[in-house]
């Protein structure tokens, strides 16, 4: 079956610009997360999401951070007016039931 | 969740075993060690976890100290697509610790033909 997958792939955005990425978990998974990854850093914690209730948004680093799930399903994390350090590999991952995640291949956002 | 060391990156040959270590002397007793590895330009994927007792799968093998404040994954024929960084997560499992992963920086693995 298909994995967790993530559109686009990649986005350059200008500064000041808003962009939207979206997330396709796997069918059925119930938990879906957002992870924030730097440059030559491990991903970092942004949101997590029970069906469509927004459980943890702590990882969030800004009020310009915004994500939402509104059928359970597709995610899409917004990021408004971007600035050079949003620039980052963000990735999606949904879980089973047995508590193990599975992660798309990551959106990866240039700022310029 | 418990803090892990892992050196940052390790060199193996093609073939042979790749074995990597991971500190975590304030790992609580219901904290499980996971391992997960993230191949360049892709997602994080799991490999292995455990408790206490080592663990294999057909990916790796896990050994975890008698005093749980290490643990070695065992690549045991690595191959060339096992060049990756590998991330040693300590955490309860998802019912009593909430959701996050929290990564460390990881080992860059490289095997060399």
């Amino acid at each position: 079956g298909a994995g967790v997958s993530q559109s686009p792939r990649y986005k350059v955005a200008k500064r000041g610009q808003d962009v939207a990425l979206r997330c396709d978990p796997i069918s059925g998974h119930v938990s879906l997360f957002w992870y924030q990854q730097a440059l030559g850093q491990g991903p970092e914690f942004l949101t997590y999401f029970q069906n469509e209730a927004q459980l943890d948004k702590s990882g969030l680093p800004s009020d310009r951070f915004f994500a939402e799930r509104p059928e359970g399903s597709v995610s899409t994390l917004k990021i408004q007016r971007t600035q050079q350090e949003d620039s980052a590999v963000y990735l999606c991952a949904s879980r089973d039931d047995r508590g193990r995640p599975y992660f798309g291949p990551g959106t990866r956002l240039t700022v310029t | 969740d418990a803090k892990t060391t892992q050196p940052t990156s390790m060199d193996c040959a093609e073939g042979r075993a790749a074995n990597l270590p991971c500190n975590h002397s304030t790992i609580s007793g219901n904290e499980y060690v996971y391992w997960y590895r993230q191949i360049h330009s892709q997602g994080p994927q799991y490999i292995i976890h455990g408790l206490k007792n080592n663990e294999t799968n057909e990916m790796a093998s896990l050994i975890i100290t008698e005093d749980r404040k290490s643990s070695t994954l065992i690549l045991p024929h690595a191959t060339l697509r096992d060049t990756a960084v590998y991330y040693c997560i300590v955490r309860v499992p998802r019912e009593t610790s909430g959701s996050r992963l929290t990564f460390g920086e990881g080992t860059q693995l490289t095997v060399n033909p």
